[in-house]
């Protein structure tokens, strides 16, 4: 079976740096993805780990680390545009199953 | 524009009566999927297709269906739809990360704009 955990809810002032924690157990891993999701609309795509360490794009970073089976978002300079709910993802062979999913308030 | 398209956007319809939603890329992507999504769930993944013909069950696929007659189209088919299917669906498409290289949909998975179902 697949278990992917994190967070249910954050918030954070605007310009201030917010982790968002994701655990997985899962029967196989492939690669694990994190996405954004905006209210109403369609997740896009942030990143995707297949190897452990961090990869950093802009103002937004994703750490993996299989051993652990946990991984971490990281939003830096956080913009009131940044609220939104943030989802794990983990690929296993074909399959993708998503968390829960973390909802983000940016507060001015 | 690259997009992937579902069609209807919102239906309202009965317990029983059959239904189709659409879903269709204009990308080449060998890997589509359909998600349904839910309140507390998340993200839930009902079917995916890695190629014409070649179709699969994701966690989720009882009382669903899904054919790939052709590349670009994915359609999703509830032969008899109940209230417990009531939800917000997602269809998916990407290109195809060969399975001797951590295989699976690769990093780019892009969605449709969703279609809000609701079975009464």
């Amino acid at each position: 079976g697949q278990n992917i955990d994190q967070p249910t809810e954050m918030t954070a002032t605007e310009g201030a740096i917010v982790q968002i924690n994701c655990t997985y157990q899962t029967s196989g891993f492939n690669g694990l993805f994190w996405y954004q999701q905006h209210a109403g609309e369609a997740p896009t795509f942030l990143s995707y780990n297949v190897l452990d360490g961090l990869e950093e794009k802009g103002r937004f970073s994703s750490f993996l680390s299989r051993s652990k089976g946990y991984s971490y978002l990281l939003l830096k300079e956080l913009q009131m545009k940044d609220s939104a709910s943030y989802l794990c993802a983990v690929t296993n062979d074909y399959k993708l199953s998503f968390g829960a999913g973390t909802t983000v308030t940016v507060r001015a | 524009e690259a997009q992937v398209t579902q069609n209807p956007r919102y239906l309202i319809t009965v317990t029983g009566k059959k239904l189709t939603v659409t879903c269709s890329q204009n990308m080449n992507h060998e890997y589509m999927s359909w998600y349904r999504q839910d309140p507390g769930l998340g993200l839930r993944q009902i079917y995916y297709s890695m190629n014409v013909e070649v179709t699969d069950k994701g966690d989720v696929p009882e009382g669903y269906k899904v054919s790939r007659k052709e590349k670009r189209n994915f359609p999703l088919i509830l032969e008899s739809p109940s209230p417990n299917q009531t939800s917000l669906y997602f269809c998916a498409s990407s290109f195809l990360i060969p399975a001797g290289l951590a295989g699976g949909p690769s990093y780019e998975q892009y969605f449709g704009p969703g279609t809000r179902l609701t079975v009464t």
